[in-house]
């Protein structure tokens, strides 16, 4: 089946800098998603892409839809504490209802 | 809108035990998913429900799994003699969805932790 591909697996920034993942796939997603999970809890939508090209921004993240259709960037600027978690990208699984989700890109924010 | 809720959040139970999740997604929508998610994996796909009907199911929901949503709005997940792989998260989603095998915003619930001894 499709599957998703994240780098990095982990990140270790200081506060305050910018922070930049990505997802890539080797099949075409229609749609894709960046979630967050913090320990212990569901994953939380940060920001939905639906159409090639789309760069779409949620207060400090900005996430853009690949030209390609085949991946997709997450980026935070000024990273802060709260920003400590991990970052799912996910997509729908050959043009259905169900999601398949990337391994995550651990996020820790030095203070 | 108080989101989609889950219950419990955490069950210990021996192996061999019966266990049954519940959840209760976003008032308005009319799909339900089930995932699992384990240690350093992102979540997986179990099944999925639109309204009471449940029209997918995973090959990783083996027949000791069952799932029902029986008047179109809570889910049941229930797992038959457990067994310590099946020890994970248990994540339940929703979405309103209209058009068919068009996916949806999908929103999480909190989980329910199972711990299998």
């Amino acid at each position: 089946g499709q599957q998703l591909n994240q780098s990095p697996q982990s990140m270790f920034i200081q506060e305050g800098e910018d922070v930049s993942m990505n997802c890539t796939s080797s099949s075409i997603f229609n749609t894709w998603l960046w979630y967050k999970q913090d320990p212990g809890e569901g994953p939380v939508l940060l920001i939905a892409l639906y159409k090639a090209g789309e760069l779409t921004s949620n207060g400090r993240l900005t996430a853009q839809f690949g030209i390609t259709r085949k991946d997709s960037f997450l980026n935070i600027s000024a990273s802060i504490p709260s920003d400590v978690g991990i970052y799912f990208c996910a997509g729908p699984q050959g043009g259905s209802e169900k999601l398949v989700f990337g391994k995550g890109t651990k996020l820790t924010v030095n203070p | 809108d108080t989101g989609v809720s889950q219950n419990p959040r955490h069950k210990i139970t021996k192996r061999g035990q019966n266990v049954t999740f519940r959840c209760d997604p976003i008032s308005e929508h009319n799909r339900l998913y089930w995932y699992r998610q384990t240690l350093g994996q992102g979540p997986e796909f179990l099944t999925y429900f639109q309204n009471e009907a449940q029209l997918e199911k995973s090959r990783l929901l083996s027949d000791r799994f069952s799932a029902e949503r029986p008047k179109g709005s809570f889910s049941t997940l229930e797992i038959q003699r457990t067994e310590q792989g099946d020890s994970a998260m248990y994540l339940c989603a929703s979405s309103y969805g209209v058009w068919a095998s068009v996916a949806d915003t999908q929103y999480f619930g909190p989980g329910t932790r199972l711990t299998v001894l």
